[in-house]
C-alpha cells in the first residue's frame, strides 16, 4: 500500500524557514518524481515545486522560487521541501504527491500523503 | 501559465441526480493532460480521472471525463452519499501545472 506521510509544519514567524519532510512507502521511491502542492484551508490547490525520480531536475512555481528548495534521498525513501523567508502568503497545508508515470515528469498525482500544516505568524 | 476556471462553484444536488462538472482552460491543454480528483473534509486529494478521460485504478464507473476543446468535463452519472465533495481539474500538460480553484458538490 502506497503511503506518504508529511512532517514538520509549524508555526513560524515571517522571514523564519522550516524543512517539511515526507516519509514514502509501498512503492519504488526512486522510480517516480514526486511533487509538494500546498492549499490554503478552505481554498484551490497550488503547486509548489517539483523533483524528478533521480533529483536531476527540479521546478518551481514562480511564488516561491529562490526561496524553497525541493530535494530527495532516495535512500531514505525521503522527498523534502526547504522552505527559507517565509511570508504569510506561504500559511497552508503542504501535501506531498506521488507522479503516476515513473521516469517521468510532470504527470498527474495518484496519491497524496494528508498534508503537514504550516503556519506563519507573528 | 494555463489558468483553469471551475463552474459552479458550488453544486446543489440530490443523491440519484446527474452531476456535470465544467473546467476551462485559457489555452490548450498540451495532450489533453487533465486530470480530476476528489476532496472530502480533511482528507488528501484522490484522482479520479487523468488524461481527459481515463479512470484511475478502482475509480467506479459513474464518473467520467469528456473534453471538447480547452472545455473539460466530468459528470457523475448517479449521485451516491459519498460523492458530495470539492472536486478539483489540474493540467499538467505545460509547466507550471496549474490547478481550478474547485467545484462543491453538496446535498441539496
Amino acid at each position: 500500500e502506497v503511503q506518504l506521510v508529511e512532517s514538520g509544519g509549524v508555526v513560524v514567524q515571517p522571514g523564519g524557514s522550516l524543512r517539511l519532510s515526507c516519509a514514502a512507502s509501498g512503492f519504488t521511491f526512486d522510480d517516480y518524481s514526486m511533487q509538494w502542492v500546498r492549499q490554503v484551508p478552505g481554498k484551490g490547490l497550488e503547486w509548489v515545486a517539483l523533483i524528478s525520480w533521480d533529483g536531476s531536475s527540479t521546478y518551481y512555481a514562480d511564488s516561491v522560487k529562490g526561496r524553497f528548495t525541493v530535494s530527495r534521498d532516495n535512500s531514505k525513501n525521503s522527498l523534502y521541501l526547504q522552505m527559507n523567508s517565509l511570508t504569510t502568503e506561504d500559511t497552508a497545508l503542504y501535501y506531498c504527491a506521488k507522479e503516476a508515470v515513473a521516469w517521468q515528469w510532470l504527470f498527474h498525482l495518484d496519491y497524496w500523503g494528508r498534508g503537514t500544516l504550516v503556519t506563519v505568524s507573528s | 501559465e494555463i489558468v483553469l476556471t471551475q463552474s459552479p462553484g458550488t453544486l446543489s444536488l440530490s443523491p440519484g441526480e446527474r452531476a456535470t462538472l465544467s473546467c476551462r482552460a485559457s489555452q490548450s491543454v498540451s495532450s489533453s493532460y487533465l486530470a480530476w480528483y476528489q476532496q472530502k473534509p480533511g482528507q488528501a486529494p484522490r484522482l479520479l480521472i487523468y488524461g481527459a478521460s481515463s479512470r484511475a485504478t478502482g475509480i467506479p464507473d459513474r464518473f467520467s471525463g469528456s473534453e471538447s476543446g480547452t472545455d473539460f468535463t466530468l459528470t457523475i452519472s448517479s449521485l451516491e452519499p459519498e460523492d458530495f465533495a470539492v472536486y478539483h481539474c489540474h493540467q499538467y500538460g505545460d509547466s507550471p501545472p496549474t490547478f481550478g480553484q474547485g467545484t462543491k458538490v453538496e446535498i441539496k
